[in-house]
């Protein structure tokens, strides 16, 4: 059974850092063809992807947010972290990590996380 | 990448079939139609209910099926029941090497 879980702060201030952590089982990120993705949804908007790690290290992100994200594994911890500088009330929203499919594979989320919220407020 | 276009709304009576159509571009519906759909339930994790355009995970119900002709895709509800009541949100696979998600389609059954 795959299961995906995301942790990190409720509440971040502008201009801030964040640091959100993806703790995942049931597959391991060292497998050919496993990715986990991060995505989020903004209150009452919708569903935006951020960046998606692959399991050789190969990383992609959104094109408009990639000067301000990060993505990184560990494969040990089988845990995948993501960090988007400069925050801003705008980045309010639900954050989640999901399971990924590369394009070899289809292109697709089949597993996801249940979310976490974060607010961006000073 | 500008979200794909979906309507912002779509209900039917229990039983009725609904399609939801999903409009991107040549380069990501039109592409590779690498095309899958969601169903989020609000405060749930959203769940994959179609990918690669037409194929379905196991346990989703036979009552969705997917489509796409060029740069839409669409997603077929029969047999309309209540707990399809849902928001939908369709995702495409892009040349640029990343995803592209839907505005997404609140569905509800009357």
């Amino acid at each position: 059974q795959v299961t995906l879980r995301e942790s990190g702060p409720a509440l971040v201030k502008p201009t801030q850092t964040l640091t959100l952590t993806c703790t995942f089982s049931g597959f391991s990120l060292s497998t050919s063809e496993m990715c986990v993705s991060w995505i989020r949804q903004p209150p009452g908007k919708a569903l935006e992807w951020l960046a998606r790690i692959d399991w050789d290290n190969d990383k992609w992100y959104s094109t408009s947010l990639k000067t301000r994200l990060t993505i990184s594994k560990d494969t040990s911890k089988n845990q995948v972290v993501l960090t988007m500088t400069n925050m801003d009330p705008v980045d309010t929203a639900t954050y989640y990590c999901a399971r990924t499919r590369p394009l070899s594979g289809g292109s697709y989320f089949d597993d996801w996380g249940q979310g976490t919220l974060v607010t961006v407020s000073s | 990448q500008s979200a794909l276009t979906q309507p912002a709304s779509m209900s039917g009576s229990p039983g009725q079939s609904i399609t939801i159509s999903c409009t991107g571009t040549s380069s990501d519906v039109g592409s590779y139609g690498l095309v899958s759909w969601y169903q989020h339930h609000p405060g749930k994790a959203p769940k994959l209910m179609i990918y690669e355009g037409f194929k379905r995970p196991s346990g989703v119900s036979n009552r969705f099926s997917g489509s796409k002709s060029g740069n839409t895709a669409s997603l077929t509800i029969s047999g309309l029941q209540a707990e399809d009541e849902a928001d939908y949100y369709c995702c495409s696979y892009t040349l640029s090497n990343t995803f592209v998600f839907g505005t997404g389609t609140k569905v509800t059954v009357l």
